[in-house]
């Protein structure tokens, strides 16, 4: 069964802190994405990824094919960041397969 | 910048009656998407849509949903006779290429409440 697990759940952090947030998937995917999920519920696309790693200004995403594994990181992290990030993946169709979420807080 | 647009943003209906969920896609995308979170719950996929037919659909969309392109922009779900259970939010998404490695710009949502 394709799937896309998350960890952890939630996550408290202290600005300026360096946060990971893990994804591991079922073998066979074309792409791995990354959303961000705003407290109101908007969603927005980070990254799509199917090798190696991605930057846009703080956020990082990084896959290994290998062992089935991403993760996403953010440096220097601020208050602004909190929201819930969500790792997807689509396996040889179009329809995104989401994870449950990490739910992030960053505390001043 | 381009986005998908969603109406309406809140829409409360009574059990049996039916609905319709509108989506204004990104002009020149050629695929689009519905998927809907029940609160607490994950996001998860209804439908997709591409050269105006159904590419591929979840066991979640059954007889009571439709989708349409009634014209060149507007993309609608309709929920024919509505359940508790469809109480959730539906996102509309679209993409320029194929959504399994391009990426899916999302609307806003619409918050559905079946009472």
């Amino acid at each position: 069964k394709n799937e896309v697990e998350q960890s952890p759940q939630n996550l408290t952090a202290q600005e300026g802190e360096f946060i990971t947030i893990n994804c591991s998937y079922s073998v066979g995917i074309s792409a791995l994405h990354w959303l961000q999920q705003h407290p109101g519920g908007g969603i927005v696309s980070l990254f799509m990824l199917s090798s190696g790693k991605k930057k846009h200004g703080r956020l990082i995403a990084t896959i290994n094919i290998q062992e089935k594994h991403s993760s996403l990181h953010i440096t220097a992290s601020h208050p602004r960041d909190s929201a819930v990030y969500i790792c997807a993946a689509t396996y040889n169709t179009d329809k995104l397969i989401f994870g449950t979420g990490t739910r992030l807080q960053v505390f001043p | 910048e381009p986005e998908v647009t969603q109406t309406p943003s809140h829409q409360v209906t009574q059990m049996g009656q039916e609905v319709i969920l509108r989506c204004v896609p990104i002009s020149n995308h050629l695929y689009f998407y519905w998927y809907r979170q029940i609160l607490g719950q994950k996001v998860e996929f209804l439908v997709s849509f591409y050269n105006n037919e159904i590419s591929e659909k979840s066991e979640i969309f059954d007889d009571q949903f439709s989708v349409e392109r009634p014209d060149g922009s507007n993309f609608t779900l309709k929920i024919r006779s509505t359940k508790l259970e469809d109480s959730a939010m539906y996102f509309c998404a679209s993409s320029a290429l194929r959504g399994g490695t391009d990426t899916q710009y999302f609307g806003p949502g619409t918050r559905l409440t079946v009472l």
